[in-house]
């Protein structure tokens, strides 16, 4: 496989359950990104990670915890969410992070439905 | 805060026509500006980026002009055909930064 990958495609919780996003890159980056896109909002940027080093958190909410075991895979870790949270969740890599000419690569995103 | 955002939220262009997505951006510090398309079920792709120190770029179909003394930036497709349809979002960037997002502009392609 190439480029980014993210499982699963579709996922539907309720607010008690406990589930995981995962994201793979096959690009030889060192950075990795999660986003969340909703609608009628532009990308908002959760989490970023550089060599497996947590670099910026912006302000989310601890029921969601990322994990970056190794450069190549990113996970994020969902509990208790809210039916606000549902959204298309974006994986993104990019040969390093917070530099100038930054092209991050997308996964196809896992579409999330809280109930 | 500083911001990126697009003037238009729908843009309907007739098959082979030119299509011209505009974006404003208001941190006068970027430097680096990138536009991704985004197509239905599929997360963004990279079409072409400019650095601030140019004001055109050209690719395959597509042109990005640059602006710096308004702070506009506009993504130029020619021959438009039905798959160009999809979001178009534009990002800036300046060093020791991540990108920032516009809000996105959809572009509907009639046959």
């Amino acid at each position: 496989e190439t480029g980014v990958t993210q499982t699963p495609r579709h996922l539907v919780m309720g607010m008690t359950n406990k589930k995981s996003l995962k994201c793979e890159q096959h690009l030889g980056h060192n950075a990795m990104y999660w986003y969340k896109q909703s609608a009628k909002k532009p990308l908002e940027l959760m989490f970023v990670y550089s060599l497996e080093e947590r670099v910026e958190n912006n302000s989310v909410p601890s029921r969601f915890s990322p994990e970056c075991p190794n450069s190549s895979h990113l996970f994020l870790h969902l509990h208790t969410l809210q039916p606000e949270d549902s959204a298309l969740y974006l994986c993104a890599s990019s040969q390093e992070a917070g530099t100038g000419a930054n092209v991050l690569t997308f996964g196809a995103g896992s579409r999330l439905t809280v109930l | 805060g500083e911001s990126v955002g697009l003037h238009l939220p729908t843009l309907s262009v007739q098959e082979g026509d030119n299509s011209i997505i505009n974006c404003a951006y208001s941190n006068s510090a970027s430097d680096y500006f990138i536009w991704y398309k985004q197509e239905s079920g599929k997360g963004p792709q990279f079409i072409i980026d400019i650095r601030s120190n140019m004001d055109k770029r050209q690719g395959q179909r597509v042109t990005v002009l640059l602006n710096k003394t308004v702070k506009h930036l506009s993504l130029q497709i020619a021959a438009t055909q039905p798959g160009d349809s999809a979001v178009y979002f534009c990002a800036e960037n300046n060093a020791g930064n991540m990108l920032t997002f516009g809000g996105g502009t959809r572009l509907m392609v009639k046959p």
